[in-house]
């Protein structure tokens, strides 16, 4: 199957530590994206990163951190900086081309107890 | 600094009804508008996209009309069903070579579809 998938689905972290929420996909995309989803406020952007080995500051991009090593995969770290980390995260992809579909995982949710 | 604005929050349809939502936009950069449906705990999926070089695109029940001038586009569901109570989000977004193609979101709209 072709896809995106990000795992955990759930994640809990204590205050003041790190956590790494992982994104891999196999469809072959170029570009990949992270997003946080709060209630009410849609989807903000987060990091993306259009090829391996390059990626820019979206929105909201203070208290994380990405690598992109892979092509395929395209983990986000959310640190101790980051205030209010409990959300719902989302990754999505893209193919360059004539479209500008970005395709989006299942999603994993971070609690911080 | 909000630059697609989505309304109504939530929406309650019978079904058969129709289902209106709508977006409007500032940045006139923007030329690729699409929809995302998105159910409880999954992500969001496509439904259907537009550009301003038409004013309407229809698939099966769900069409956008896009007003260039007024900068504004909507989703309509029509004979909505049960199965359509989701989520919905419109974005925008340039698609012009070099600008990555980030999505804006709008807030999201929570249509219930009652029996």
């Amino acid at each position: 199957d072709g896809g995106i998938t990000q795992s955990p689905k759930y994640l809990f972290r204590k205050e003041g530590q790190n956590v790494t929420l992982s994104c891999e996909q196999n469809l072959n995309h170029d570009a990949m994206y992270w997003y946080r989803q709060d209630p009410g406020q849609g989807l903000r952007l987060i990091y993306y990163s259009q090829i391996v080995n390059d990626f820019q500051k979206g929105d909201i991009a203070e208290g994380y951190s990405v690598s992109r090593e892979k092509k395929e995969s395209f983990p986000l770290t959310v640190t101790s900086a980051q205030k209010n980390p409990t959300a719902f995260y989302l990754c999505a992809s893209r193919r360059p081309g004539s479209t500008d579909t970005q395709y989006f995982g299942p999603g994993t949710r971070l609690t911080v107890l | 600094q909000q630059q697609v604005k989505q309304s109504p929050q939530s929406l309650i349809v019978q079904k058969g009804g129709i289902s209106i939502i709508n977006c409007a936009y500032e940045n006139t950069a923007f030329d690729y508008f699409p929809w995302y449906q998105q159910f409880p705990g999954k992500g969001p999926a496509l439904l259907i996209a537009i550009r301003p070089d038409v004013s309407e695109k229809k698939e099966g029940r769900f069409t956008i009309s896009f007003n260039k001038s007024a900068k504004q586009f909507s989703l309509h569901i029509m004979d909505s069903q049960p199965g359509d109570s989701a989520t919905y989000f419109c974005a925008a977004s340039p698609s012009r070579a070099g600008t990555a193609s980030k999505l804006t979101f709008g807030t999201g709209t929570r249509l219930q579809v009652t029996l």
